[in-house]
């Protein structure tokens, strides 16, 4: 059974950092692009990046670019969300995502609280 | 950037009736020179994260029953729900996965009427 869970969320102040992980279990981990997708509060959903399945190749919505690095561990079966510079704006569930023809594979998500 | 453009922002069906949903990119997603346009829909229930039901357009994700269909190409595209069931109800995002940003559309709620 294919699984993607999520970890990292938390609470943090303005301008803090956090990182968020994601592990892989039940398929190649490695043989896979992966993603991750935010949603706010009561809002919809947000493609935030991209990581292609050697880790050579990433993209990202301009709003995170320079703040926020995706990376990936094949031989763990993770891929991580290194999150700088946090804004009130970030504040949302993370979800960590595999891609086929779609994205058909989602973690429950992990909440990251941007708040003073 | 490519923007997706989701129409109607929520929809109210009976039981059993036709649900329609559309979805509009402002550029042609197909895939380089691939045939294929790539845009997939999602149905969210809530405090659930987003499932697969369709992608290419048109081909249906393993295990979603097959009231739900897709169509359309170029930047026009449609997901049918043939006889809305309760189990339906949910919100329903469009997505393009042709060029990053990977962009979805704002999201229709469909309801019972």
């Amino acid at each position: 059974e294919v699984q993607l869970v999520e970890s990292g969320g938390g609470l943090v102040q303005p301008g803090g950092s956090l990182r968020l992980s994601c592990v892989g279990s039940g398929f190649t981990f490695s043989g896979y692009w992966m993603h991750w997708v935010r949603q706010a509060p009561g809002k919809g959903l947000e493609w935030v990046s991209h990581i292609n399945t050697g880790g050579d190749s990433t993209t990202y919505v301009d709003s995170v670019k320079g703040r926020f690095t995706i990376s990936r561990d094949n031989a763990r079966n993770k891929v991580y969300l290194q999150m700088n510079s946090l804004r009130a704006e970030d504040t949302a569930v993370y979800y960590c995502v595999r891609s086929r023809g779609g994205f058909d594979y989602w973690g429950q998500g992990t909440l990251v609280t941007v708040s003073s | 950037d490519i923007v997706m453009t989701q129409s109607p922002d929520s929809l109210a069906v009976s039981l059993g009736e036709r649900a329609t949903i559309n979805c509009k990119s402002s550029q042609n997603v197909l895939y380089n020179s691939n045939t294929r346009s790539h845009l997939s829909w999602y149905q969210q229930k809530p405090g659930q994260p987003p499932k697969l039901l369709i992608y290419w357009a048109s081909t249906r994700e393993s295990g979603v029953p097959d009231r739900f269909s897709g169509s359309g190409s170029g930047t026009d595209f449609t997901l049918t729900i043939s006889s809305l069931q309760a189990e339906d109800v949910a919100v329903y995002y469009c997505q393009q996965f042709s060029s990053s940003p990977y962009t979805f559309g704002g999201g229709t709620r469909v309801e019972i009427k």
